[in-house]
């Protein structure tokens, strides 16, 4: 069974970091494309990052270009999200997801999400 | 970028109803567009890929389809489970990947 496990999500000043990461489980991670899709409280879907399964390929949404940077282990099957400069609009549930493949980036399993806040 | 517009914002149905959803693009995606499902408090769900492949689990009575770039997701018979929020997202032309700003579907 395909599992997707974030933490790290905590409130945190404007300007602040955080590190997100996301455990997964139940599928062949290191020929998997990951991604962080977020989602701000009562609003839509926004994607953020992707990386593919060797981390050759690596992507990012303009809005977070330059101050987040996606990251994975495959010895550990972990994905991270580093996250500096943050900013109130960077307010969000924040979902691991998991594409078939790099170039199929539909998001097939998803999960529960970590809440980051950035307030003063 | 390719935006993506689903109508109507909000829709309010009855159980048993047939209901269609829409989510038209900017140009062309050819068919690499999926749609989710949200329910409140939970994660999205993946749907359909490929305009018209239902995802694994996902019932019958959820089906895509597509003309030119007006996307639809059709399902045939309402029931009180599908009460939700429904989002559709384009992967073919990328970055970015985009999404619609979403449909509710509420209890009539």
């Amino acid at each position: 069974e395909v599992e997707l496990v974030e933490s790290g999500g905590d409130l945190v000043q404007p300007g602040g970091s955080l590190r997100l990461s996301c455990a997964a489980s139940g599928f062949t991670f290191s020929s998997s494309a990951v991604s962080w899709v977020r989602q701000a409280p009562g609003q839509g879907l926004e994607w953020v990052a992707s990386t593919s399964g060797s981390a050759t390929d690596i992507i990012y949404a303009d809005s977070v270009k330059g101050r987040f940077t996606i990251s994975r282990d495959n010895s550990k099957n972990m994905v991270f999200l580093e996250m500096n400069s943050l900013r109130g609009d960077d307010t969000a549930i924040y979902y691991c997801v998991k594409s078939p493949n790099w170039g199929l980036s539909y998001f097939d399993f998803w999960g529960q999400g970590t809440l980051v806040t950035v307030s003063s | 970028e390719i935006m993506l517009t689903q109508s109507p914002a909000t829709l309010s149905v009855s159980p048993g109803e047939r209901v269609t959803l829409s989510c038209r693009a900017s140009q062309s995606v050819f068919i690499n567009l999926a749609w989710y499902q949200q329910k409140p408090g939970r994660a999205p769900r993946l749907l359909i890929y490929g305009t018209s492949t239902r995802a694994a689990g996902v019932p019958a009575r959820f089906s895509g389809s597509k003309s030119g770039t007006e996307f639809t997701l059709t399902i045939s018979s309402l029931q009180s489970e599908d009460f939700a929020v429904y989002f559709c997202q384009q992967y073919d032309t990328w970055p970015p990947i985009t999404f619609g700003q979403g449909t509710r579907l509420d209890i009539k």
